[in-house]
């Protein structure tokens, strides 16, 4: 069974930027496709991008573009979302959910982290 | 892909059963998941796969389905399944997710 723990809360000014990790645990790592998705305040779950680690492969949503950057650390099994030029717009609980690959296919959602953008 | 569930809002008394549709544009195989919201909480998922039930899901909840139709069924509907359902692809990028049905007391 595997185990996503996100990084705590963040309170950041406009126009700076946010960093949330994704530390995945009881899995094989290079078996994760790690995507970002968020929810901001009364609205629907949005997906930001992805990064499958093993192929160094990331995608990004078109909105997104420019703005998000998706890293993964393979050998602290940690995926990395950064989110810079923030508005009071992307305050939102920002998510990372895997979906893992082996004989069968699972799917794990981390607890969610909190960003508040203030001005 | 643009996933379409119906209907928008279910109105059913306790006790009753309900079904959720979502259809999705283009195939999605099995990789579709199901998640309950209720206001204020996060997201809570209850199916991936189209059919595996999530740790702690209760067996009055199912879901079936493969390709671009899918359903989730709860069988005898208790005060705590009152909510919004939303489903979700994961087949392809970028994942997109339905608009939600909300199931509200009759």
């Amino acid at each position: 069974q595997m185990q996503l723990v996100q990084s705590g809360a963040e309170v950041k000014k406009s126009g700076s930027s946010v960093k949330v990790s994704c530390k995945a645990s009881g899995g094989t790592f290079s078996n994760c496709a790690i995507s970002w998705v968020r929810q901001a305040p009364g609205q629907g779950l949005e997906w930001m991008g992805g990064i499958m680690p093993i192929l160094s492969a990331t995608d990004y949503a078109q909105r997104f573009q420019g703005r998000v950057t998706i890293t993964a650390d393979q050998s602290a099994s940690t995926a990395y979302m950064e989110l810079s030029s923030l508005t009071s717009e992307d305050t939102a609980v920002y998510y990372c959910a895997v979906v893992y690959s082996t004989s069968s296919t699972e799917y794990y959602w981390g607890q969610g982290t909190l960003v508040t953008v203030s001005s | 892909i643009v996933m379409t569930q119906s209907p928008a809002t279910l109105s059913v008394s306790p006790g009753e059963r309900a079904t959720l549709s979502c259809r999705a544009s283009q195939s999605v195989s099995s990789d579709l998941a199901w998640y309950q919201q209720k206001p204020g909480q996060a997201p809570r998922l209850l199916f991936y796969g189209a059919s595996t039930r999530a740790t702690g899901i209760p067996a009055r909840f199912s879901g079936s389905g493969s390709g671009t139709e899918f359903t989730l069924t709860i069988s005898s509907l208790q005060s705590g399944d009152f909510a919004v359902y939303y489903c979700q692809q994961y087949n392809k990028w970028p994942w997109t997710f339905g608009q939600g049905t909300k199931v509200e007391i009759k």
